[in-house]
């Protein structure tokens, strides 16, 4: 069975630290992770990844891929309040479904 | 937003009754998606579709149908509604076949009693 795990699941860290989540697959016919961000309302698209080992970069978020060791990390560096939200990881299969992470609850104290 | 809107955004219903969540694009994409997010599941891929008239299962399909009579409308079904299909429903786009992105509409908060 297909499966997506994130860790940790819940996080709390202060205003300026750096942040690493985490995301491990096992998915039949991979064919792309994607991260989201999601505070009180849907979803909002940060990342989708194909390639291992290379780096995609928005401002203080990044994130790579490894396809060999099938997991995936996003880092948030001098995080503010505003990174305050739920990280989804997914992944892709080739056949078009898109299987969900339960989440990574990030609270960013001030 | 990617114009994607879905209706209604709140219902109550009550056990036994049947009920049909609307999403619509304006954009004329061919993938839609619906999903459930519960409390420590996640999003759970429900159905999904890759044209009009072309759908598959997801994950957790059981009491649920489908149907996109037309690329800008997709419906979920509930038959028969009950308790544990309490959650919030979302709907989402892809926007081709060259890339997993996918957008999302603002969501359907729907309680069975």
């Amino acid at each position: 069975e297909d499966k997506v795990v994130q860790s940790p699941l819940s996080l709390v860290v202060h205003e300026g630290d750096t942040v690493t989540l985490n995301c491990s697959y096992e998915v039949t016919n991979f064919r792309s992770l994607l991260w989201y961000k999601q505070e009180k309302k849907a979803p909002t698209f940060l990342f989708m990844l194909t390639s291992s080992g290379i780096e995609k970069k928005s401002g203080r978020l990044s994130s790579i891929l490894d396809k060999k060791e099938l997991f995936s990390i996003l880092n948030i560096t001098a995080t503010q309040t505003g990174d305050s939200a739920v990280y989804l990881c997914a992944v892709a299969r080739g056949d078009d479904k898109i299987i969900f992470g339960k989440g990574t609850r990030l609270h960013i104290l001030p | 937003d990617a114009g994607i809107t879905q209706s209604p955004r709140h219902k109550v219903t009550e056990t036994g009754t049947p009920v049909t969540l609307r999403c619509h694009q304006t954009e004329n994409h061919r993938y839609m998606y619906w999903y459930r997010q519960d409390p420590g599941h996640g999003l759970r891929l429900i159905h999904y579709s890759y044209g009009v008239k072309d759908t598959d299962k997801g994950e957790v399909s059981d009491g649920y149908s489908v149907s996109r009579s037309k690329t800008e409308d997709f419906l979920l079904t509930l038959e028969s509604a009950t308790s544990s299909q309490t959650s919030v429903y979302f709907c989402a786009i892809k926007r081709g076949l060259s890339t997993d992105t996918q957008y999302f509409g603002p969501g359907t908060r729907l309680t069975v009693l």
